[in-house]
């Protein structure tokens, strides 16, 4: 069963705009991931933040995780028309199995 | 990094057929592969863990004897969707963990695009 929720569902902004997208989730967990998925295609992970862990950046991306409201954020910074795709979280508890949050549809307008 | 790879990556077939699709990884081994599908606009469900050497795992839901799954080798999953039906047309999506230097990081493969006419 899907325990993550993402919000927004969908969002649509200007090329140079930050993008934030939320996720939240119910159980405890051992790691926190974001990936990316282009429209038909596979997932592309883009970062991975620790239980333990607070924030993480990655060029442009910036992950929050704030454990006690089970909740963590997906920042892109300065958006490119090519960052337009669908982001998912997905949690880990155990055996390297994810559940996955339901997603948002990022579209970035040149 | 890793490469995980699928084929078929789109599939069309009559209702009451069954279809096999290959998960691989390219360059690593993999002991456990997952298998998903997703709807279109909607998220990854975990279908089932695929254990190399060993019988599959499935989620809560999901019927054992219609999805079957298949770990021949450190390399190579299957999943046969057996008599399969118009609901089961479905994106169906791979993934291994990968290894040390890329601990707790999963490689997806393609999908594989299932339509049951």
């Amino acid at each position: 069963s899907q325990q993550g929720e993402e919000d927004p569902q969908a969002l649509s902004i200007q090329e140079g705009e930050n993008a934030t997208m939320n996720c939240s989730y119910k159980t405890s967990i051992n790691n926190l991931q974001w990936y990316r998925q282009n429209s038909g295609r596979g997932l592309v992970h883009l970062i991975l933040i620790r239980s333990n862990e607070r924030e993480k950046h990655s060029g442009r991306l910036r992950v929050t995780l704030d454990t006690s409201k089970k909740s963590s954020s997906l920042l892109i910074t300065a958006s490119r028309a090519a960052d337009t795709a669908s982001y998912f979280c997905a949690t880990e508890t155990s055996g390297s199995r994810l559940t996955f949050g339901e997603g948002t549809q990022l579209t970035v307008n040149p | 990094g890793a490469v995980v790879s699928q084929h078929p990556s789109r599939v069309i077939c009559k209702s009451g057929t069954s279809v096999k699709i290959e998960c691989r990884s390219l360059d690593f081994q993999a002991t456990t592969m997952f298998w998903y599908r997703q709807f279109p606009k909607k998220s990854l469900m975990l279908m089932a863990t695929s254990n190399e050497g060993s019988k599959a795992t499935y989620e809560q839901g999901v019927e054992k004897d219609k999805f079957l799954i298949n770990h021949a080798s450190l390399t190579l999953s299957t999943l046969t969707v057996t008599s399969a039906h118009p609901e089961d047309s479905s994106f169906y999506i791979c993934s291994a963990p990968g290894t040390s230097s890329h601990y707790n990081e999963q490689f997806f493969g393609p999908g594989t695009r299932l339509t049951v006419l």
